[in-house]
């Protein structure tokens, strides 16, 4: 298997656009999981999924932030509008059960 | 709910000396545990875990962790550390017995100094 796949690598965009952030999970894997890691914050869970179900977002920072899994194979990440602040390094991750969790390259996201 | 609390946040330690990064956690149930390593401008990657049986696991590239019940740890052991072993390392855990998402320490980052 290839891995998490996540696209862009990077993104730099300027404030007030939307962002778009892509993750295709290891195939089988029925949970999924998006993070956000800053120098200041540390790695925050943002929202997850099970089975393509939005579980727990308590972690999604503002109203701005919006995620959603169509189907199995893919989930979709959006900022709009986004901000300086949401600069970061976003992790999409996925694992089968309480098998090991997975994790994709991520996206660094720069805001001017 | 679960906690995980990595006791150090930056590991300074010499080429070729044995290095302990300390890893508690918290938990009213029972659990598994993982530590992950983050080479820089890299994702998460699992170097070792532990699930059930022996309390003492190990990973490919040398490390070890113990499970201590009574004592809530898991600590990362390596008895020689290399150049490459530079990275920030994070301690999880996850109860065994429902679907919820893995709890991370705050990390600790490990400088190798040649």
């Amino acid at each position: 298997d290839a891995g998490v796949i996540q696209s862009p690598r990077h993104e730099v965009t300027e404030m007030g656009q939307e962002v778009t952030l892509r993750c295709k999970p290891i195939s089988g894997h029925d949970y999924l999981f998006w993070y956000r890691q800053t120098m200041m914050r540390g790695l925050e869970l943002l929202i997850y999924f099970n089975n393509n179900v939005p579980i727990d977002d308590s972690g999604m920072p503002e109203d701005r932030f919006s995620a959603k899994m169509p189907n199995a194979s893919f989930s979709t990440l959006k900022i709009q509008p986004s901000e300086p602040r949401d600069s970061a390094v976003y992790f999409c991750a996925s694992r089968y059960y309480l098998d090991t969790q997975y994790f994709g390259p991520g996206t660094r996201l720069t805001v001017l | 709910a679960q906690s995980v609390t990595q006791l150090d946040s930056q590991v300074p330690v010499f080429e070729e000396a044995p290095v302990e990064l300390r890893c508690n956690y918290s938990s009213s149930v029972s659990v598994y545990l993982f530590w992950y390593v983050q080479y820089p401008n890299q994702g998460l990657q699992l170097l070792l875990k532990y699930l059930s049986g022996s309390t003492l696991v190990e990973s490919i590239n040398g490390f070890e962790a113990e499970f201590n019940k009574s004592q809530t740890s898991f600590h990362l052991r390596k008895p020689s550390v290399h150049i490459s072993d530079t990275a920030e390392y994070f301690c999880a855990v996850i109860a065994n017995s429902g679907n919820t998402p893995l709890v991370f320490g705050k990390g600790t980052r490990l400088s190798v100094i040649a």
